[in-house]
């Protein structure tokens, strides 16, 4: 158990719909990364919140948008939803999110799996 | 685009055989990340090289950076069914001078027969 809480763990829903996906970060843990995994692209960094503030992007889809919030849990939400949406969302934790150089250990949550029908 | 390739992709082996991980890429990482993932699980760090031509051991597992840090290799001694996952690769790039991303390789699927 890796401290990272993530919910829910399964999600039905249908083309053209918007959901949340929420995930608690390790006691202590200020940074929250957002990934996603799918076959065809692997797993994909999406975006980064560091004590509430957005610290870094990668590949996130302008229907896509996160938010961390001040008890530093945070929230990814996905609208306008595709099939090709599909995929395992994973959420992440550090410590201090990698400043100063330091390269924090992201601890991963056991993920949310979207299904797009 | 994919900047770091693994191989092989998938691996089937028996018990205590030894193998061999790669993750190649063109681009030069400040460290890189072994990970391994097991079914609906998230990914759990092994290790992190930080040096060029670094080789730092955990038990039966043996990671190398290369010297010009664009590639890593794993090696596995003696597998053991518990070793059975998805490994996976992630280079650190240092982003905007104020944190670090990680870059995950297309992943080597293992399986260890008992």
């Amino acid at each position: 158990d890796s401290g990272v809480t993530q919910t829910p763990k399964h999600l039905i829903t249908a083309t053209g719909q918007r959901v949340t996906l929420r995930c608690s970060p390790r006691s202590g843990d200020l940074s929250v990364y957002w990934y996603q995994q799918s076959l065809d692209q692997g797993l994909q960094f999406l975006i980064q919140y560091y004590n509430g503030e957005e610290r870094a992007k990668g590949n996130i889809l302008e229907r896509f948008s996160a938010q961390q919030f001040p008890d530093l849990h945070s929230e990814l939400n996905l609208s306008s939803l595709e099939l090709g949406d599909s995929a395992l969302y994973f959420c992440a934790s550090s410590p201090r999110g990698g400043l100063a150089g330091y390269t924090d250990t992201q601890y991963f949550g056991p993920g949310t799996r979207l299904t797009v029908l | 685009t994919q900047l770091l390739e693994q191989s092989p992709q998938f691996l089937s082996i028996q018990e205590g055989e030894n193998l061999t991980v790669y993750c190649n890429s063109s681009s030069v990482f400040s460290s890189l990340q072994w990970y391994r993932q097991e079914p609906g699980e998230g990914p759990v760090l092994l290790v992190t090289v930080v040096t060029g031509g670094e080789v730092k051991k955990l038990k039966r597992l043996t990671f190398q950076f290369g010297d010009a840090r664009k590639d890593s290799s794993l090696h596995i001694t003696a597998a053991q069914p518990g070793d059975t996952g998805l490994y996976l690769c992630a280079g650190v790039r240092r982003y905007g001078g104020a944190t670090n991303k990680l870059i995950f390789g297309t992943g080597t699927l293992l399986a260890v027969q008992p």
